[in-house]
């Protein structure tokens, strides 16, 4: 059973535009919160990341938008770039190891 | 900044043989995992170990086997390899405690013949 499930599969934005991927998990203990974003070739690296006591984080262009009583959370990329191009995932964690990720959004920009 | 290497960035075996993945960190951490990644399946927990010489179970370890004899490194291992094992596998390293990311090496693209 898919514990983070992660939508939508591929997105297509105008340069410029907002891209926007959402996720939803049902462990109420999960604790961490991270975004990976990962170039063809590369492995994931971590883009921003959230604890679930705070409702949103900003990072230059990055924000992550949390809402705890409705389990999910979203990445808005803001001023969408042809070099933000990439697949990110959605990660959820409880206290302990497991990482639990989602199946990946593949963003393209278009200049 | 925290490093982790896997040692080979594309891999070619045949059926039936043992192969080795072999991913090392350089941060100290506890942690280190084992994933594959595939298209549309993201990416799924093989083994992880929390300490030297401990391992546990992810969501598919059928078929492979880990081993962590040092804290640094942690190795993959197919033990007869087949078609359905081709894939991109990717070895994270993670520091203790709650709220630390896991840092990803850039895989080991692998097919098996």
């Amino acid at each position: 059973q898919q514990q983070v499930k992660q939508s939508p599969q591929s997105l297509i934005v105008q340069k410029g535009g907002i891209s926007i991927i959402n996720c939803a998990y049902e462990n109420t203990a999960f604790d961490y919160f991270p975004w990976y974003q990962q170039f063809p070739g590369k492995g994931p690296a971590l883009l921003i990341a959230i604890r679930p006591d705070v409702s949103e984080k900003k990072e230059g262009r990055f924000t992550i938008s949390f809402n705890k009583s409705a389990k999910q959370f979203s990445l808005h990329i803001m001023d969408s770039q042809p070099g933000d191009s990439a697949t990110y995932f959605c990660a959820a964690s409880m206290p302990g190891n497991q990482f639990y990720f989602g199946t990946g959004t593949s963003l393209t920009v278009i200049p | 900044d925290v490093k982790v290497t896997q040692s080979s960035r594309y891999l070619v075996k045949r059926t039936g043989e043992k192969v080795f993945l072999e991913c090392v960190q350089d941060m100290d951490h506890e942690n280190m995992f084992w994933y594959r990644q595939d298209p549309g399946l993201g990416l799924r927990l093989i083994y992880f170990s929390y300490d030297v010489k401990m391992k546990e179970k992810g969501d598919i370890p059928e078929g492979y086997s880990v081993s962590r004899e040092k804290k640094e490194r942690f190795s993959l291992i197919l033990e007869s390899a087949s078609t359905n094992q081709t894939s991109m596998y990717l070895c994270a390293s993670r520091g203790g405690g709650g709220g630390q990311p896991q840092h990803f090496g850039d895989g080991t693209r692998l097919s098996i013949l």
